[in-house]
C-alpha cells in the first residue's frame, strides 16, 4: 500500500521560533496533500489543501502567513509554523492523494506532535 | 452546509458487537470512509462505501444507504485493542473529505 512519512514525529520548540514539518509520499506521486491539526480529544481539522506547483488553499480561520505550506514536488510538502506560540501545540497530520484516477484514495502520515514551550 | 453526525462516545463489552452510526448531509457524494484512530496516532483506513449495501472485511463491516444519508460501522467479536476513536468521513463533490467529530469507543472486559 501507499506510504506517507512525516518528519519529525515529535518536536519541542520555544515560543517565537519556527518549525518545519515535512510530509513525503514514498511510493507514489501526490498531486494533492492535505494538512490537518488535531487538538486533544477532538477530531481532525483541515487546515489547508496544497496542490503541487500552486499556492495552498487555506480553510477559514487558518492564518496563511503563520502556517506556510510549500508543495514543491509530487512527493514532498512542507508545513512551517512561524513564530510558534503555546496555543499552536497540537498534533499535525498530513495526508496525500495520488494523481488523477485515484481521487478517493487519501493516505495519512503518522503525524507530528508539536509542543511549544 | 455540510454536516456529519456520529455519537460522541460508546461503550461495549469485550466479545460483543457494536454498531456506530453516521449520518451526513454534504454537497455531492463520492463515497464514505471509516477510519480508526488510536490515541496519539494518525487515522488508519478501515473501509470505503460508494454504493448502497454492506461491505464486510473480517470483524468489521460497513453499511451505506445513500438515499437516507446514513452509514454504520459494525464491529464484531470486540477486542480490547478495538478501543479507539472511529471517524466517519464523506468525500464531497470536490473529492474533499468532510469529517465527523469521531466516536470514542470504550471496550470493557
Amino acid at each position: 500500500g501507499a506510504v506517507v512519512s512525516q518528519h519529525p514525529s515529535r518536536v519541542i520548540c520555544k515560543s517565537g521560533t519556527s518549525v518545519k514539518i515535512e510530509c513525503r509520499s514514498l511510493d507514489f506521486q501526490a498531486t494533492t496533500m492535505f494538512w490537518y491539526r488535531q487538538f486533544p480529544k477532538q477530531s481532525l481539522m483541515l487546515m489547508a489543501t496544497s496542490n503541487e506547483g500552486s499556492k495552498a488553499t487555506y480553510e477559514q480561520g487558518v492564518e496563511k502567513d503563520k502556517f506556510l505550506i510549500n508543495h514543491a514536488s509530487l512527493t514532498l510538502s512542507t508545513l512551517t509554523v512561524t513564530s510558534a506560540h503555546p496555543e499552536d501545540s497540537s498534533f499535525y497530520i498530513c495526508s496525500a492523494r495520488a494523481s488523477a484516477g485515484f481521487e478517493n484514495e487519501q493516505y495519512f502520515g503518522p503525524g507530528t506532535r508539536l509542543t511549544v514551550t | 452546509g455540510q454536516n456529519i453526525d456520529q455519537p460522541t462516545e460508546m461503550t461495549a463489552t469485550e466479545g460483543a458487537i457494536v454498531q456506530i452510526n453516521c449520518t451526513y448531509q454534504t454537497s455531492g457524494f463520492n463515497g464514505l470512509f471509516w477510519y480508526q484512530q488510536h490515541a496519539g496516532e494518525a487515522p488508519t483506513f478501515l473501509s470505503y462505501n460508494v454504493l448502497d449495501g454492506l461491505e464486510e472485511k473480517g470483524r468489521f463491516s460497513s453499511f451505506l444507504s445513500r438515499s437516507k444519508g446514513y452509514s454504520y460501522l459494525l464491529l464484531k467479536e470486540l477486542q480490547m485493542k478495538d478501543s479507539a476513536s472511529y471517524l466517519c468521513a464523506v468525500s464531497d463533490s470536490n473529492y474533499q473529505l468532510i469529517w465527523g467529530a469521531g466516536t470514542k469507543l470504550i471496550i470493557k472486559p
